[in-house]
């Protein structure tokens, strides 16, 4: 049974910096790509970041390149969060990818991530 | 980079009313374009991949057409259990873009 389980979220401060893991089980890890989608309260579905399986190619929104990093290895895959700022407050999902191609067919639960004072 | 709107913003139809939500790209895309259905409180889930490709396990009165730039997602008889926010989401190239949403309801 394919499990994405992520990790790692809270409340930060303005600037600050959190990073969010995403454990993943029940299939071929290096098979697929992984990728971050966050919701805003209230809000729709925002893609993040994508890495693909082999982790030579990593993608970012415009919103967040420059502070954001992706990277994996085994079977996690982590998104590091710096310089964060209010409009990052969402729920941050994990999700899988067939390699090369970014469509989703498994999710994480998500976790919450809150950037405030 | 891409645009996309998604059409309408929110509908309410009745239970078996036939329903179809609309997405158009800025450019051509191919078939390169998935839908997802959220229910309220829920994880996003997979309907359809490749335009109309549909997802294991996802009824068959979800279907989705179109390529290029318009693409549509009909559900043939709405039930109660697909009240819900559905999403088009591009994956021909990064960034890999969700449309706005349309939130459906029950009349």
């Amino acid at each position: 049974e394919v499990q994405l389980l992520e990790s790692g979220g809270g409340l930060v401060q303005p600037g600050g910096s959190l990073r969010l893991s995403c454990a993943a089980s029940g299939f071929a890890f290096s098979s697929y790509a992984m990728t971050w989608v966050r919701q805003a309260p209230g809000k729709g579905l925002e893609w993040v970041s994508s890495i693909s399986g082999s982790g030579e190619s990593r993608y970012y929104a415009d919103s967040v390149k420059g502070r954001f990093t992706i990277s994996r290895e085994r079977s996690k895959n982590t998104l590091y969060m710096n310089s964060l700022r209010a409009e990052d407050t969402a729920v941050y999902y994990c999700a899988r990818g067939i390699s090369g191609i970014y469509y989703f067919d498994y999710w994480g639960q998500g976790i919450q991530v809150t950037v405030s004072s | 980079d891409i645009q996309m709107t998604q059409s309408p913003a929110s509908l309410s139809a009745s239970v078996g009313d036939r329903v179809t939500i609309t997405c158009r790209t800025s450019q051509g895309i191919s078939n390169y374009f998935a839908w997802y259905q959220q229910r309220p409180g829920e994880v996003p889930k997979l309907l359809i991949y490749g335009a109309s490709t549909l997802q294991s396990g996802v009824p068959s009165r979800f279907s989705g057409r179109g390529s290029g730039t318009d693409f549509t997602l009909t559900i043939t008889s709405l039930q109660p259990e697909d009240v819900a926010t559905y999403y088009c989401q591009k994956y021909n190239s990064a960034p890999f873009t969700f449309g706005p949403g349309t939130k459906v309801d029950i009349k």
